[in-house]
């Protein structure tokens, strides 16, 4: 069975604080998806890493995909409270339809 | 930008009572899935359907549930007999080509959250 865990499953943090969050798997991923869901809203789509190493930015957000395609990072720089919310890695499950999510990191930012 | 949008965003029903979610995908969208978050829990993967018939389902997706395209537009999620523990936020999504490839990612709707009493 192919399992994301993520960590922190909490993050309170002042604005302009560095953070970083991580999944995790004991499984090999074709790909891993980054999501943020805010409340009363599905989750939308970030960033997909596809190959090992592969490292994307977006703005102040910094995604890395594992070397071993097994775990990713999401690093944000200079956090603002628009990036509360929760945060949720997910990753296509191996000759099947369905996306794996992961156990979600929820962020909240302080001003 | 185009996006699924879901029908009704919050639903309340009793205990053994049927209810029907509703999904709008995006239109030139071929696949179409349902899934679930309960309380504090992970994003559960339920169905997806394609070609007008069900291509996957998880263990969750037992008897009870059921999904349809009654037309172009519309794809619901059917709860026959609602038990308590189906009381969680029902997403549903959709993508041009099969979700589990990273060139087709899924789009999510709002999410319609069942209250079962």
């Amino acid at each position: 069975t192919q399992l994301l865990e993520q960590s922190p499953q909490f993050l309170s943090i002042q604005e302009g604080e560095n953070l970083t969050v991580y999944c995790n798997s004991s499984s090999v991923f074709s790909s891993l998806q980054w999501y943020r869901q805010e409340p009363g809203e599905g989750p939308v789509l970030l960033v997909t890493v596809v190959t090992g190493g592969e490292v994307k930015k977006l703005k102040r957000l910094t995604f890395q995909f594992g070397d071993a395609r097994k775990d990713s990072s999401l690093h944000i720089t200079a956090a603002q409270p628009g990036d509360t919310g929760l945060y949720l890695c997910a990753g296509p499950s191996n000759n099947t339809d369905k996306l794996i999510f992961g156990t979600g990191t929820r962020l909240q930012v302080f001003p | 930008e185009p996006e699924v949008t879901q029908t009704p965003s919050h639903q309340v029903t009793q205990m053994g009572q049927e209810v029907i979610l509703r999904c709008v995908p995006i239109s030139n969208h071929l696949y179409f899935y349902w899934y679930r978050q309960i309380l504090g829990q992970k994003v559960e993967f339920l169905v997806s359907f394609y070609n007008n018939e069900i291509s996957e389902k998880s263990e969750i997706f037992d008897d009870q549930f059921s999904v349809e395209r009654p037309d172009g537009s519309n794809f619901t999620l059917k709860i026959r007999s609602t038990k308590l523990e189906d009381s969680a936020m029902y997403f549903c999504a959709s993508s041009e080509a099969r979700g589990n490839s990273y060139n087709s990612p899924l789009h999510f709707g709002n999410g319609t959250r069942l209250t079962v009493t």
